[in-house]
C-alpha cells in the first residue's frame, strides 16, 4: 500500500492566503521531501527535510516534520496564482538506496 | 539546456505492441529511474539504476525491460503493451541520494 497519504485532497484558496498540506506516512523514515508537479509536467524539488530536523524554512515555504506522529505539513504564505499546482510528499526509508514513495498529492487553487 | 529529457512526449498504441521510451540526463548524475504515475495521479517507482547497474526493481511486469547503455541514459521498453499500462511515465535522476530531477513525462495510451 501507498506510504504517503495527504490531505486535503483539493484546496482552493485566494491569492495572498496561506495554503497548509499534511502528509502521513507509515514507517520509520531517512527524510521527507515535498515536490510540485504543474498540470502535464514533471515534478520539481520543493524542500527536503531530515528526520532529525523539526523545521525548514525556504522562501514563502514552511516544512515541519514530527517524527511521533509521523506526519508533516507544508506551509505556503502569500500564495500566487503560479502556485497553483498539485504538491507530493515523499518520504526516503533510508534503505541504503533512494527510493521515494510517494503521497497522493494535494491539488492546490489559487485564485487571482 | 541542463535537464532531464525524455521522448516521446505522447504515445497512443493497440494493444499487443512493443514500445521504448528514452531518457537522457546531462545533469552528470549517477543514479536514474523510471516512475508511473496512474490515472489518480499515484507515483510508483519501478526501476532505478546506479552508475549502469540496475538497483532497484519493483514488483513490475517482465514485460517492462529497462536498459542503461551509459550513466547518462535510461531507456524503458515494453512488451506486450496491455490496456493498464496506459498511464505517464516519468523519468528521473539523482546524484546519489539527492533529490530527484524529473523529465515531463511520456503520456502512454493503449487502445
Amino acid at each position: 500500500s501507498q506510504q504517503g497519504e495527504e490531505d486535503p485532497q483539493a484546496l482552493s484558496i485566494q491569492e495572498g492566503e496561506n495554503a497548509t498540506m499534511n502528509c502521513s506516512y507509515k514507517t520509520s523514515i531517512n527524510n521527507l521531501q515535498w515536490y510540485r508537479q504543474n498540470s502535464g509536467r514533471g515534478l520539481v524539488h520543493l524542500i527536503l527535510i531530515r528526520s532529525n530536523e523539526r523545521e525548514k524554512h525556504s522562501g514563502r515555504l514552511r516544512v515541519t516534520l514530527d517524527t511521533s506522529k509521523k506526519s508533516s505539513s507544508l506551509l505556503i504564505t502569500a500564495s500566487r496564482a503560479a502556485d497553483t499546482a498539485s504538491y507530493f510528499c515523499a518520504t526516503d526509508a533510508n534503505t541504503g538506496f533512494q527510493k521515494l514513495v510517494f503521497g497522493t498529492g494535494t491539488r492546490l487553487l489559487v485564485s487571482p | 539546456d541542463t535537464a532531464v529529457s525524455q521522448t516521446p512526449k505522447y504515445l497512443v498504441t493497440q494493444m499487443g505492441n512493443d514500445k521504448s521510451i528514452k531518457c537522457e540526463q546531462n545533469l552528470g548524475h549517477d543514479t536514474m529511474y523510471w516512475y508511473k504515475q496512474d490515472s489518480k495521479k499515484f507515483l510508483k517507482i519501478m526501476f532505478s539504476y546506479n552508475n549502469k547497474e540496475l538497483i532497484i526493481n519493483e514488483t513490475v511486469p517482465n514485460r517492462f525491460s529497462p536498459k542503461s547503455p551509459d550513466k547518462a541514459h535510461l531507456n524503458l521498453h515494453i512488451n506486450s503493451l496491455e490496456l493498464g499500462d496506459s498511464a505517464v511515465y516519468f523519468c528521473a535522476s539523482s546524484l546519489g541520494t539527492s533529490p530527484l530531477h524529473f523529465g515531463n513525462g511520456t503520456r502512454l495510451t493503449v487502445t
